[in-house]
Parts: structure tokens; sequence; C-alpha cells
């Protein structure tokens, strides 16, 4: 049972450069988040998505873009990566008001 | 003032003690709560859930005080093995009323030891 999915788990992106972080969820839910984690900041709120087709803005959004691609799967993209976008990023599904967790990609932009 | 307020701690307790962590939330219209676990460089589980009643599960007891808007996590007989980041969760309605918003806590840092 794979739950929450994220690709890549790792990368290094130079300065400028873009990428599209993949998630997938394999148990139907309905809602589905992107949020990214610093040292001392918790977990912030980039993007979330209530369901298929809609997408809304978090705490942090600028920078970034997001799909909800269909029910399974949500992308995050980074246009033009900056230092400051170097984090862990987690993807998370929910149906009620828990959250399953991808495992998170390191990212780091030099 | 902060959707989720957390302390970040350290709370270095030794192995057997019982410690109590809080999470202030701001919108006092929020119904449920939750705390998730975080281990280092892993990703969030969910620990438990807390609705009006509280819920107890073990050696772990959350509870609710919505006058002063604050949820509680107290872990009894702590072990080795309770050592983590313990995360506070909010739910809100998401925009145009659609799903929900979760909010997290910066997390308290929780170290057990010998």
């Amino acid at each position: 049972n794979a739950g929450v999915t994220q690709t890549p788990k790792f990368q290094v992106l130079k300065t400028g450069q873009s990428m599209t972080l993949q998630c997938a969820q394999d148990m139907n839910h309905n809602s589905m988040y992107w949020y990214r984690q610093d040292p001392g900041m918790g977990l912030r709120l980039i993007y979330y998505s209530a369901s298929e087709g809609t997408t809304d803005k978090g705490e942090v959004p600028n920078g970034y873009n997001v799909s909800r691609l269909n029910k399974r799967e949500f992308s995050l993209r980074l246009e033009s990566a900056a230092p400051s976008q170097t984090s862990v990023y987690f993807c998370a599904s929910s149906e009620a008001l828990d959250a399953f967790f991808g495992q998170g990609t390191r990212l780091t932009v030099v | 003032r902060k959707e989720v307020e957390q302390d970040p701690g350290p709370f270095n307790v030794p192995e057997g003690a019982t410690v109590a962590f809080n999470c202030t939330y701001s919108n006092s219209a929020s119904q449920s709560f939750f705390w998730y676990r975080q281990d280092c460089r892993k990703e969030p589980k969910l620990l438990m859930s807390v609705y009006s009643s509280g819920n107890e599960d073990g050696r772990f007891t959350a509870q609710l005080n919505r006058a002063s808007q604050y949820i509680s996590l107290l872990i009894r007989d702590s072990k080795l093995s309770d050592s983590a980041t313990y995360l506070c969760v909010v739910p809100t309605r998401g925009a145009r009323g659609g799903g929900n918003k979760l909010t997290f806590g910066t997390g308290t840092q929780l170290k057990v030891e010998l």
C-alpha cells in the first residue's frame, strides 16, 4: 500500500533552473497539500487543493505554481529556483481532517 | 497572533517522566485538532485527534481547553522512543468553503534521556 509517493527524494538545482516535484496518492483522497519545512519554521503551507480541479494559495505561495492533474496527482513547480527555496518539501493528502504525508523531497538550490 | 503556536523546546526529560506540551490556536471557531509526531528527517505521522471530550491512547492524553484556546498533549512514563518533534494541527475551512486547510504549529521537540 503505497499511500503518498513523492519524486524525486533529493534534488540539487542551480539558481534560475526550473523543476517540478511530483506527488501521487492512491487513497482516493479529495484534498492534497504541498508544504515546505525549514529549521525552526515548522511546516508552512504552499498550496492546497480541496478537490480535483481546484487549487488555493497557502501561507507561502510566491515562487511556486501547482497543478492538480487528476484526483491522484498534485504537482509543484518552481519556475526559477532561488536559494531561498532550499528546503524539505512534503506532499500530503486527506479525506477527512487528518493527513497522510509523503516521504519528502530535499531540495537544495545553489 | 499566529494561527497555531507552540513552544519549540527542546524539552529534555528523564526516562519515566511525565511531560506535557501546549498548543494555542487563534480561530475560536475551530472544532477539531490533531497531534502529529515527526521523527528526525522523516515525514509527520498522525499521533492522535483531539475533540471536545479529549482523547486518551495508552500513555498519551490529549485535551482541549476551548475557553483558553489551547490543546495539550500529556505523555506519561516517557520512553527513549518518544524522542521526536510533536506538531499541533488545526484544520480550518479552505477558501471558497471547500475542503480543509491544515495549519501546523512549529512543533515542540522532546528528548527523553537515560
